[in-house]
């Protein structure tokens, strides 16, 4: 089975850099997505990791260990309106192109 | 990507009856899933709705509580039956599509907001 470990909640600075971590545990390891998902809307799709690195893409980065299981998504230059819910996922062991989501971390930027 | 049309946006439903939710795709997609948003949580997958077969269900998810129907490769409905209040939840469609980074990507419809009463 899998298994994805988020923080529950994050508190930043506007200006400063957070960097949100996700631990998991697959079968079947095929991806991991960042998605991010403002109260009331749907998840919009962040970033994807494969292989293991960093994926920049403007002020967010991503970060994939596939020894470790362990991922990042760095937000630089926060901004109000990154205040949402940041869900990672992993493709199911079977890659039938269903994802399998973490509980989420809150965060919340602050003047 | 795809964009994603689901309707009811939300609905308020009495103990007991049994609400059918829909899911229409601006173009034809292989892949399509119902996933489950329970109030401050994360989503959690029903099942993957097949196009001329019966969907399958994760573990915890039943046919009986949650009929699927998958008539093309355009729309899909989900029912949720016998509604209870443990059943108030957001209820998302999302398709797979390609990314530039060759990613099986999930969009997501815009959800539709339960509540039982």
């Amino acid at each position: 089975g899998q298994n994805i470990d988020q923080p529950t909640e994050m508190t930043a600075t506007e200006g400063a850099i957070v960097q949100i971590n996700c631990t998991y545990q697959t079968s079947g390891f095929n991806g991991l997505f960042w998605y991010q998902q403002h109260a009331g809307e749907a998840p919009t799709f962040l970033s994807y990791n494969v292989l293991d690195g960093l994926e920049e893409k403007g002020r967010f980065s991503s970060f994939l260990s596939r020894s470790k299981g362990y991922s990042y998504l760095l937000l630089k230059e926060l901004q109000m309106k990154d205040s949402a819910s940041y869900l990672c996922a992993v493709t199911a062991p079977s890659n039938t192109g269903k994802l399998i989501f973490g509980q989420g971390t809150t965060l919340q930027v602050k003047p | 990507s795809a964009v994603i049309s689901q309707k009811p946006s939300r609905d308020i439903c009495q103990r007991g009856t049994s609400l059918t939710i829909q899911c229409q795709v601006d173009s034809q997609v292989t892949m399509m899933f119902w996933y489950r948003q329970q109030p401050g949580q994360s989503l959690t997958l029903i099942a993957t709705a097949n196009q001329g077969s019966e969907a399958t269900y994760e573990s915890g998810f039943v046919i009986d509580k949650f009929p699927i129907s998958r008539p093309n490769l355009t729309f899909s409905t989900l029912t949720v039956s016998n509604m209870s209040p443990e059943d108030s939840s957001i209820y998302l469609c999302s398709v797979s599509s390609g990314g530039a980074s060759g990613a099986n990507v999930l969009t997501f419809g815009a959800g539709s907001r339960l509540t039982v009463l």
